[in-house]
């Protein structure tokens, strides 16, 4: 059974960039897409892109465009999620998040625990 | 970017009250919608995935309809421990975006 195991909270500074890290534990993990979402304090859910089993393949929601790049080592099963040029508005809990593909749909079956980013002066 | 709306955004319920939540979507999604469950502190729980099929381990008073643009989340019996946020996703095309939630709350 895949599990998922985030880095520790961070706390920036506004410009700053950070790295979250997603270290995968199981033996799908090398057939996995992993996906990342965020969660601001009291809003809902937010989806953020995603890369590829191979990690040759990323897409990434427009918002974040320029400022986010989803990386794998897949020597170390793990994924990394680098935002950058950080505002107070990125504040928020990271998730990554394993996608599930059934016959019948899909979902986002394992999740990590979270990562809160603070981003502050 | 396919647009979720949620309604309820907040609901008021008993133990053994029947709760649905229902999702639209702002353009057809065919079936490809799921359904999370979250508590406060917590990841997200997959609760449905493709409109209708119950994930592994989720109680059997979880069910989930629809197809296009209209989906529900009906909960038959609360329980104490479904007192949560409800969330819905759409995975018919990037980006995958969340429907807004739903809180339920005791009565």
């Amino acid at each position: 059974q895949l599990q998922l195991v985030q880095s520790g909270a961070e706390v920036k500074k506004p410009g700053a960039s950070v790295k979250v890290s997603c270290k995968a534990s199981g033996d799908t993990f090398t057939k996995s897409y992993i996906h990342w979402v965020r969660q601001a304090p009291g809003q809902g859910l937010e989806w953020m892109g995603l890369i590829n089993p191979s990690g040759d393949y990323t897409h990434y929601a427009q918002k974040f465009q320029g400022t986010v790049t989803m990386t794998r080592d897949t020597s170390t099963s793990t994924l990394y999620m680098e935002l950058s040029s950080l505002r107070s508005e990125d504040t928020a809990v990271y998730f990554c998040a394993r996608l599930q593909r059934a016959g019948a749909g899909d979902g986002f079956d394992i999740w990590g625990q979270g990562t809160l980013v603070t981003v502050s002066s | 970017d396919i647009q979720l709306t949620q309604s309820p955004s907040f609901l008021s319920a008993s133990v053994g009250d029947r709760v649905t939540i229902t999702c639209r979507a702002s353009q057809g999604i065919r079936t490809y919608v799921a359904w999370y469950q979250q508590k406060p502190g917590k990841a997200p729980k997959l609760l449905i995935y493709g409109a209708s099929s119950l994930q592994s381990g989720v109680p059997s008073r979880f069910s989930g309809s629809g197809s296009g643009t209209e989906f529900t989340l009906t909960i038959s019996s609360l329980q104490p421990e479904d007192f949560a946020t409800y969330h819905c996703q759409h995975l018919n095309s990037y980006p995958f975006t969340f429907g807004p939630g739903t809180k339920v709350d005791i009565k």
